[in-house]
């Protein structure tokens, strides 16, 4: 069965300091791969997306993500955070052969000290 | 601009009553979906739809009841039997499935309370 793991619930990083934020994924062949992210009370904001290709990936706001086939794992970037930065972030899979179902994580709640 | 509004933003239920939340995309998308937000536990899925006059349940379909007679409206009631519906309620499109997928898009949700 298909499934996302975002080990982390919450994290914090002063302004200004780099971001990793982790996803892990299971699925037998290769699946397609989300990061979106979310501000209080609102919907869900599409970063990046992973189909084929290429493993790193660039976003919108300055992040990315890296696919690692090996790890079983897709995690997301940003170089030097911004205090906007500040949200919640999931992580999502997207399987052949499985009609249009997506299968989401967690969820990470980031937050950005001064 | 093309997207997905969904209405009321708040709404609020009494014991024993149906309430049901609007979605409504004019992306011209062929599947959609509804899915319940609770703290810590992501995004379940509710029902999806992936074409005009079908649908399916997804994990947590017991309690809710959808509709899809038109391709750009896609209602989700919660029924009385619906013990806990407190929740945050996302509703999503997506193109379809064709040989690339495609990211779902989503609406700004409804924040569904128990009076």
């Amino acid at each position: 069965a298909q499934s996302v793991t975002q080990p982390d619930i919450h994290i914090t990083v002063s302004e200004g300091a780099s971001l990793e934020l982790r996803c892990n994924y299971s699925y037998g062949a290769t699946p397609y791969l989300f990061w979106y992210v979310q501000s209080p009370g609102q919907g869900l904001q599409l970063l990046l997306k992973y189909f084929s290709g290429d493993t790193l990936v660039q976003g919108i706001k300055g992040f990315e993500a890296e696919f690692k086939r090996s790890q079983s794992s897709f995690n997301l970037r940003k170089p030097s955070v911004h205090w906007s930065d500040a949200a919640e972030y999931f992580c999502a899979v997207g399987a052949r052969g499985t009609g249009n179902q997506f299968y989401f994580g967690t969820g990470t709640s980031l937050t950005v000290i001064p | 601009d093309g997207g997905i509004t969904q209405s009321p933003k708040y709404l609020f239920r009494k014991e024993g009553q149906n309430v049901t939340l609007s979605c409504e995309q004019n992306l011209n998308h062929d599947a959609m979906y509804w899915y319940r937000q609770d703290p810590g536990q992501g995004l379940r899925l509710i029902y999806y739809s992936q074409i005009v006059n079908d649908f399916q349940k997804g994990d947590i379909a017991e309690g809710y009841s959808v509709s899809r007679e038109k391709k750009e409206s896609f209602p989700l009631t919660v029924t009385s039997a619906q013990k806990n519906p407190t929740a945050f309620y996302l509703c999503a499109s997506s193109p379809g499935w064709g040989d690339r997928n495609q990211p779902q898009h989503f609406g700004d949700g409804t924040r569904l309370s128990i009076l």
